[in-house]
């Protein structure tokens, strides 16, 4: 059973180009939750969804920011126009019941803006 | 809304000495608590978890926890560090049945020397 992916593991973008991050979760996990991680700061939440549906994205920047979670496919957490800012890490995790007492990390996407 | 405090950003221990992480909560009902691991460039691997079980616990690599209700803490500790401990840790509180997310302190650096 492989974990939750994520890719890519780097991303480089340009201040104004967008980014698309993607996360497969592990097989038979309906829930996922995308974490935001800057240096010198744990991580912090940004969206919960669930397949087809946003639960909470309470975490996430009002503008520029979205994620969705398909029926068929990976989570994809879109960052538009992106900005020096949004230079992190973003790590994916997933869980069959939307408890934290089984939640799996994915390694990350870290994203550089020049 | 819970929240952990970890205080102490590097922690420095000298190998075979004892590795003692402290994590206090704050939350308004009885949490869930727990301590996760990263490695460098990886994404965090959970050590273990307090689900209002055991108060004592204990988890992968030797580590262990204790729940205390009174103090508001949940203290990691390994009696003997192992160069392969050198890692960042993160405690992290959740609410049974709440809002749904994980929220993470930030975080210990744990350098092992020689």
């Amino acid at each position: 059973n492989a974990g939750v992916m994520q890719n890519p593991r780097h991303l480089v973008r340009r201040r104004g180009q967008e980014a698309r991050l993607r996360c497969s979760p592990m097989k038979g996990h309906s829930h996922v939750y995308w974490y935001r991680q800057l240096p010198e700061e744990g991580l912090k939440f940004m969206v919960y969804l669930q397949k087809e549906n946003i639960i909470d994205e309470s975490g996430m920047p009002k503008e520029r920011f979205s994620a969705e979670f398909p029926k068929e496919g990976p989570s994809i957490l879109r960052i538009q126009q992106v900005v020096r800012g949004d230079s992190a890490a973003y790590f994916c995790a997933s869980s069959p019941t939307g408890t934290f007492e089984k939640l799996f990390f994915g390694s990350g996407t870290q994203l550089s803006v020049l | 809304a819970q929240s952990v405090t970890q205080l102490g950003s590097h922690v420095s221990v000298s190998e075979g000495a004892l590795v003692l992480l402290r994590c206090n909560y704050s939350s308004s009902v009885p949490p869930y608590l727990f301590w996760y691991v990263q490695y460098p460039n990886q994404g965090l691997q959970l050590l273990l978890k307090y689900t209002s079980a055991a108060t004592l616990v204990k988890g992968i690599n030797g580590f262990e926890a204790e729940f205390k209700k009174s103090e508001t803490s949940f203290h990691l500790t390994k009696p003997s560090a192992h160069m392969s401990d050198a890692a960042e840790y993160f405690c992290a509180v959740s609410v049974p049945r709440g809002n749904n997310r994980l929220a993470f302190g930030k975080g210990n650096q744990v350098v092992v020397i020689p």
